[in-house]
């Protein structure tokens, strides 16, 4: 199957600090990918669709302006946790659907990434 | 709205015992629903998935689950579990051709004891 990694894969930074994640597909176009943050012992929450080429679309509750979505290219979208505090601490995951023709254009979900704000 | 319930927050089984991990879903038109596994501070790893046609779906690693859409129900299934088996276990899904995310259930933790 096709391929999406993230980076990095874990990540530790102050209080007050930006951090950036990078979800790529490695051999496949995706013009859309999914941010989903995962809490301990909780499930996935979608948190924002990014759009290659516009604006991504934020689930209600996400703050667009803490989480920067940046889709620059067909393979690439960059999420920006920006003045992160302890409570953004989670793992962050991504996933791209595959397009091709066919009935179902299966999604491939990135490693994840975990974050932890100090 | 689509959902998913997992009724059961954990589930323990002996190796060797056959597994049951239940879910079902709430979806308008015909669900595509999916079954991921996931390891400690891992990311997802795809099992499953039915789309169309037959309802017993078979995945990785020995697993099935068999789509009853009567009870609207997608449970996974073992005939032999391994210890090496215990893990967080999320029911999914999604509600057309996969361009939209997929509505996860709240996870089943699978314990399987030796």
């Amino acid at each position: 199957g096709a391929v999406v990694s993230q980076h990095p894969s874990w990540v530790i930074c102050k209080s007050g600090t930006s951090v950036k994640i990078e979800c790529r597909s490695l051999d496949f176009q995706a013009t859309t990918m999914f941010w989903y943050r995962q809490f301990p012992k909780q499930s996935l929450m979608l948190m924002a669709t990014s759009n290659e080429g516009s604006k991504a679309t934020y689930e209600q509750g996400v703050e667009k302006d803490k989480f920067l979505i940046n889709h620059a290219s067909l393979t690439l979208s960059t999420l920006t946790v920006t003045s992160a505090h302890p409570e953004d601490s989670s793992f962050y995951i991504c996933s791209a659907p595959q397009r091709g023709g066919r009935a179902y254009n299966e999604q491939f979900f990135g490693p994840g990434t975990r974050l932890t704000v100090l | 709205a689509q959902s998913v319930a997992q009724p059961e927050d954990q589930v323990n089984v002996a190796e060797g015992n056959p597994l049951t991990v239940k879910c079902t879903y709430s979806v308008s038109g015909n669900p595509y629903l999916f079954w991921y596994v996931q390891y400690p501070n891992r990311g997802l790893q795809f099992l499953l998935k039915y789309i169309t046609g037959d309802n017993l779906v078979k995945g990785s690693y020995g697993f099935e689950a068999e789509f009853n859409k009567s009870q609207t129900s997608f449970h996974l299934k073992k005939p032999s579990a391994l210890v090496s088996d215990s893990a967080l276990y999320f029911c999914a899904v999604s509600p057309n051709s996969g361009n939209t995310p997929l509505v996860f259930g709240k996870g089943t933790r699978l314990s399987v004891i030796a």
